[in-house]
């Protein structure tokens, strides 16, 4: 069982350059998201999905696009990197919400670090 | 707009002795409260949460208490151990949002001293 894995590790772009970022989960979760941190700003919520072939819009979206094909997969792209975009990104997911739950603990994988120059 | 916020950027106390991490909220919405640890080069890890509906919230050496009224939680480690070292973040959440979004605070680094 391992959990939630995200690929690469490290990563160096060159400004306009674009990459994927790929998560995966072994847990059967339904929910996925992915957040950035920054220095000084916590975790900010990038997009999130509630289940496979949903995505939606979380604080921080612009300059980045999502899909989840499938249950266990979560990928973030950047088409056009720009410098603003260098951070630390971590992808976490969690069983599903409802009959009278409000909260499920959400698993982080490891990060990837990006820089872009 | 940070609607959950961790005013103290760093905090330093000796093993064995008390350790307090405040976090302050502004949205009434939120009615889940979480806590999690995070240690360099590692993915954040959930240490323990707690709901609107009650003010303490305890595991071990870890205690969550919730002051609804002044929308303010704090995490209390005793006793501190060098171990707890790490970055803590508190995080909050709209349940009926069934979403299981979390907001988190800019976190507290915590140095615990032998």
């Amino acid at each position: 069982n391992a959990g939630v894995t995200q690929t690469p590790k490290f990563r160096v772009l060159k400004t306009g350059q674009s990459m994927t970022l790929l998560c995966a989960q072994d847990m059967n979760h339904e929910y996925m998201y992915w957040y950035r941190q920054d220095p000084g700003m916590g975790l900010r919520l990038i997009h999130y999905s509630v289940g496979e072939g949903t995505t939606a819009k979380g604080e921080v979206p612009d300059g980045y696009n999502v899909s989840r094909l499938k249950k266990q997969n979560f990928l973030l792209g950047l088409e056009s990197a720009a410098p603003s975009q260098t951070s630390v990104y971590f992808c976490a997911s969690s069983y599903a919400l409802g009959s009278g739950r409000i909260y499920n603990e959400q698993f982080f994988g490891p990060g990837t670090r990006l820089t872009v120059l | 707009d940070q609607q959950v916020k961790q005013n103290s950027p760093s905090l330093s106390v000796q093993e064995g002795r008390i350790s307090i991490l405040n976090c302050d909220y502004t949205n009434s919405m939120f009615d889940y409260f979480l806590w999690y640890k995070k240690y360099p080069a590692e993915g954040p890890t959930f240490l323990i949460s707690i709901s609107s509906i009650k003010d303490k919230n305890e595991d071990g050496r870890f205690t969550v208490f919730l002051n609804k009224s002044a929308k303010h939680l704090s995490l209390h480690i005793v006793p501190s151990q060098p171990g707890d070292s790490a970055v803590y973040f508190c995080a909050a959440s709209v349940g009926s949002s069934n979403t299981g979004k979390l907001i988190f605070g800019q976190g507290t680094t915590l140095q615990v001293k032998p």
